[in-house]
C-alpha cells in the first residue's frame, strides 16, 4: 500500500536548520509531486512547498521562499525539507502529502505522512 | 487571512445532516477537496475532484460546488465524525495551494 513514513522529532534552537524526511513506498515515486504543509499547535494547515518528484522543479509558498528548501532523492525515493533560520514560530507539526491532479482544475493530497513534531526553543 | 474562508464550528445532533461550506473566487475555476483530521493525527482525504470518496470514506459524506462555494455534507452524521475539516483548492493567482482555516465539527 502506498506510505509516507517521516523522520522523527526535532528540538532546535531559534537560529539554526532543521532537514526533515519523507520516505515513499509502494508506489513509482517519480510519478507523483509531493507537497509539504505545516500545523502550528491548535492552527490550522499551512501549504509550504511542492516538489516535481521526477525532475526536482520545486514551487514554495512566497511566505518560506528563500528560506526552505525542497529537495529529494530518487534512488531512496526520499523527499526532504530543510528550513534555516528557525524562530519560534516555526515550532509545528510537519505533513509531507502526495500530489494529484486532473486536468488543471482539481488537485488533491493523498496520503499523508504522520507528521514530524519541530519544536524550536532556547 | 487565507482565500478560503470556512465557519471556525457547527454542530450537529447525532444521525442529522450537516453542511460545512468553504469560500473563495479560486473555488469558481478549480474544486475543492476536503480533510478530516482527528487530535494528534495527520489529515485524512474525504472528497476530492468535487464529489469523490477515496476508498474506506463512507458515502455518508459527499460534496458539492457551486460558483465561489464548494460544500461537505455529512448526512447521518456518527459520532466518529467529529473532527476539524478543511478546505484545499490551488491558489487564485499561480500555482500555490491554500487551506481554508478549518471547521470544527461538534457531534451532540
Amino acid at each position: 500500500q502506498v506510505q509516507l513514513v517521516q523522520s522523527g522529532a526535532e528540538v532546535k534552537k531559534p537560529g539554526a536548520s532543521v532537514k526533515l524526511s519523507c520516505k515513499a513506498s509502494g508506489y513509482t515515486f517519480t510519478s507523483h509531486y509531493m507537497h509539504w504543509v505545516r500545523q502550528a499547535p491548535g492552527q490550522g494547515l499551512e501549504w509550504m512547498a511542492v516538489i516535481n518528484c521526477n525532475d526536482g522543479g520545486t514551487i514554495y509558498a512566497q511566505k518560506f521562499q528563500g528560506r526552505v528548501t525542497v529537495t529529494r532523492d530518487t534512488s531512496t525515493s526520499t523527499v526532504y525539507i530543510e528550513v534555516n533560520s528557525l524562530r519560534s514560530e516555526d515550532t509545528a507539526e510537519y505533513f509531507c502529502a502526495r500530489d494529484h491532479s486532473r486536468e488543471e482544475t482539481t488537485w488533491w493530497f493523498d496520503p499523508w505522512g504522520q507528521g514530524t513534531l519541530v519544536t524550536v526553543s532556547s | 487571512s487565507s482565500e478560503l474562508t470556512q465557519d471556525p464550528a457547527v454542530s450537529v445532533a447525532l444521525g442529522q445532516t450537516v453542511r460545512i461550506t468553504c469560500q473563495g473566487d479560486n473555488l469558481r475555476t478549480f474544486y475543492a477537496s476536503w480533510y478530516q483530521q482527528k487530535p494528534g493525527q495527520a489529515p485524512v482525504l474525504v472528497i476530492y475532484d468535487k464529489n469523490n470518496r477515496p476508498s474506506g470514506i463512507p458515502d455518508r459524506f459527499s460534496g458539492s460546488s457551486s460558483g465561489n462555494t464548494a460544500s461537505l455534507t455529512v448526512t447521518g452524521a456518527q459520532a466518529e465524525d467529529e473532527a476539524d475539516y478543511y478546505c484545499s483548492s490551488r491558489g487564485i493567482s499561480g500555482y500555490y495551494w491554500v487551506f481554508g482555516g478549518g471547521t470544527k465539527l461538534t457531534v451532540v
